[in-house]
């Protein structure tokens, strides 16, 4: 099994709810990722975990909150977003946070604020 | 600001051309390069891996080389068939995060 799995696919929400992605690997990756990316423009990572632990924030704002709560599993929780946090976000695993490691990614959640 | 750029931003070909695309990084605290290729409603599926200065990889008809002195690599892909039009990436590895560059979308017309 070489997949990452992201729910939901798509998701609408209004700026006052509260929501979670899910990300969910089997492959016994000890790093996972999330990523950001809105139109025409290069993903960007937002979080990494590394052996469940929060390792690189790259200064998020705090109405995006990460979660992991076993090895498998990476939640990212969604709290009064903007209209303009609306982008696709992908989830990513990687064997350790080494050099040489590649990335296997979800195929993402479109996430539209309204 | 570390910086990835990719050139051209999108390309056209027809069935049967060669092709290829530039990926520029910095040359300092380099750690790795990676290609990723990207295909409308699926997700990013890793291409290569290239670590040390005149690396050459190749898988099938897709190939990359990788000069981390001046700080660029290249991406071939020979004899390009319509399921090779997608989005391929290039991302710069620095401690542990990737630094993507926006992507090369390929259009291959049968």
């Amino acid at each position: 099994d070489t997949e990452v799995t992201q729910t939901p696919k798509h998701l609408v929400m209004g700026m006052t709810n509260k929501k979670s992605l899910k990300c969910e690997q089997h492959m016994g990756h000890r790093a996972m990722y999330w990523y950001k990316q809105k139109a025409k423009k290069p993903p960007e990572l937002m979080f990494v975990y590394s052996y469940e632990k929060l390792s690189i924030n790259e200064s998020v704002p705090s109405r995006f909150s990460p979660e992991c709560p076993n090895s498998s599993l990476l939640n990212l929780h969604l709290h009064a977003l903007q209209p303009e946090d609306s982008a696709l976000y992908l989830c990513a695993s990687s064997q350790g946070v080494g050099r040489r490691t590649e990335a296997f990614f979800g195929q993402g959640t479109r996430l539209t604020v309204v | 600001i570390l910086n990835v750029e990719q050139s051209p931003q999108s390309l056209h070909v027809q069935e049967g051309d060669s092709t290829n695309f530039t990926c520029s990084f910095p040359s300092s605290n380099f750690y790795a390069l990676h290609w990723y290729r990207w295909e409308t409603a699926k997700s990013p599926e890793a291409l290569f891996v290239m670590t040390l200065n005149g690396d050459e990889k190749k898988k099938g008809r897709i190939s990359a080389t990788l000069n981390t002195k001046e700080g660029y690599s290249y991406l071939y892909i020979k004899g390009s068939q319509p399921e090779d039009s997608a989005t391929y990436l290039c991302a710069f590895s620095n401690t542990g995060k990737l630094i993507f560059g926006q992507g090369t979308t390929l259009q291959v017309k049968p």
